[in-house]
């Protein structure tokens, strides 16, 4: 089946520090989104991209749609403690009958004051 | 709170009983989801539901069942749990593209 691969798998940084992550396909995807997932919790969105290219920010995060559609990054700049968790990219593939998420496999992200 | 409810939170089952995990959406999304995380696999979609009435499968579908009986209701049946079933459980709703809104899981233990 498709595969998203996500890179790092972890991060461990220092308060202040800027993070980037990214996500890449063997298979072009109509939509890329990022997502945010906290102890015990589902994933939360934060960012959903839409056209090849789109280059869109939510406060202190940035992420892009690559032009080739088989990729995606996320910025997040400026860390603070409350950035930690484990981010997910997913990718949509819009066909006849439905428009279900693959997920990648994560990033774990530490941030320490 | 509107969002996504999924009942229980937790369970330990012993392996070849059955379970059903609930879980319940008042947003009146058309489509629902079910997804498995398992530590390194990240979420994989098990079943899935456009609209009340149909549901589909997903990545790995093999020992779950859905239905979709109303709008609201995304009932999730494992008819005779295995340990390789342990995992959380993540229910989820959506009514536009890549905007899912999550619930906050089952951790089910099979042993």
């Amino acid at each position: 089946g498709q595969q998203l691969n996500q890179s790092p798998q972890s991060m461990f940084i220092q308060e202040g520090e800027d993070v980037s992550m990214n996500c890449t396909s063997s298979s072009i995807f109509n939509t890329w989104l990022w997502y945010k997932q906290e102890p015990g919790e589902g994933p939360v969105l934060l960012i959903a991209l839409y056209k090849a290219g789109e280059l869109t920010s939510n406060g202190r995060l940035t992420a892009q749609f690559g032009i080739t559609r088989k990729d995606s990054f996320l910025n997040i700049s400026a860390s603070i403690p409350s950035d930690v968790g484990i981010y997910f990219c997913a990718g949509q593939l819009f066909s006849w009958n439905t428009d279900k998420l693959i997920f990648g496999t994560g990033t774990r992200l530490q941030v320490f004051p | 709170t509107a969002g996504i409810t999924q009942a229980p939170t937790s369970q330990i089952l012993a392996a070849g009983r059955s379970m059903t995990l609930r879980c319940t959406q008042d947003m009146r999304h058309n489509a629902m989801y079910w997804y498995r995380q398992d530590l390194g696999l990240g979420l994989r979609l098990i079943h899935y539901s456009n609209t009340a009435g149909t549901t589909g499968k997903g990545e790995v579908p093999d020992g779950y069942s859905v239905s979709r009986a109303n709008t609201d209701d995304f009932p999730l049946t494992l008819a005779s749990a295995v340990p390789s079933q342990t995992s959380v459980y993540f229910c989820a709703s959506s009514d536009s593209p890549g905007s899912y809104t999550f619930g906050s899981g089952t951790r089910l233990t099979v042993v």
